[in-house]
């Protein structure tokens, strides 16, 4: 699986559009972009994922760019209950395909 | 509809000790990963089970070894337990129809906290 990079925190003011970049340059043409959160003392939980068109569900938005060497997880209205650690993973499809995750990035929201 | 549900919760062990950590999958799922999380860092592949066999392992020792019950639930079990062992450990669900993983992503338990002293 591509590795990718995120920075390891950003802040964000609630209400606000909380925007999470992540590299994946050496993606490959069938991996997948996967964003999961973790908030402290959870289990990772999935928020979205997508191939090269953007996607929006009721959670986020993700922005992937046409050469898909990099994306960008938008929570809209950011709420405290937004705080969390977000992992940008790069996986291929199937079943047994497994998760590797990095540090991901610490998001704080803030009143 | 539960969610995927691990036990104990927390659990404190002596080095040398052997631990056995369990998870039941979420309804209609059929297949089993376990990760380990250590403080700070982001979850690391142990295994994976899919019709109560290994499929896929990550980078452990052998002394991490795994088993999925006919029920789907599954275990792992750490033998000769060390200091560096203290970790969160999570295990995810998924269903091997098709495109769930896709759609839907894995469900992953809340962890049990291992702490070796």
């Amino acid at each position: 699986d591509a590795k990718t990079t995120q920075p390891p925190s950003m802040d964000c003011a609630e209400g606000r559009a909380a925007n999470l970049p992540c590299n994946h340059s050496t993606i490959s043409g069938n991996e997948y972009v996967y964003w999961y959160r973790q908030i402290h003392s959870q289990g990772p939980q999935y928020i979205i994922h997508g191939l090269k068109n953007n996607e929006t569900n009721e959670m986020a938005s993700l922005i992937i760019t046409e050469d898909r060497k990099s994306s960008t997880l938008i929570l809209p209205h950011a709420t405290l209950r937004d705080t969390a650690v977000y992992y940008c993973i790069v996986r291929t499809t199937g079943t047994a395909s497994k998760l590797t995750f990095g540090t991901g990035t610490r998001l704080q929201v803030t009143l | 509809d539960a969610g995927v549900t691990q036990s104990p919760t927390h659990l404190i062990k002596t080095r040398g000790q052997q631990v056995t950590l369990r998870c039941s999958p979420k309804s209609g799922h059929d297949t089993v990963s376990w990760y380990q999380q250590a403080l700070g860092q982001g979850p690391q592949f142990i295994f994976q089970y899919y019709e109560e066999e290994e499929r896929q392992r990550g980078n452990f020792p052998d002394r991490f070894s795994g088993h999925q019950f006919p029920n789907y639930s599954s275990e792992l079990n750490v033998n000769a337990l060390l200091l560096g062992d203290s970790a969160l450990y999570l295990c995810a669900s998924s269903s091997t129809l098709l495109y769930a993983v896709e759609l839907y992503g894995y469900t992953f338990g809340s962890g049990t906290r291992l702490t070796v002293v």
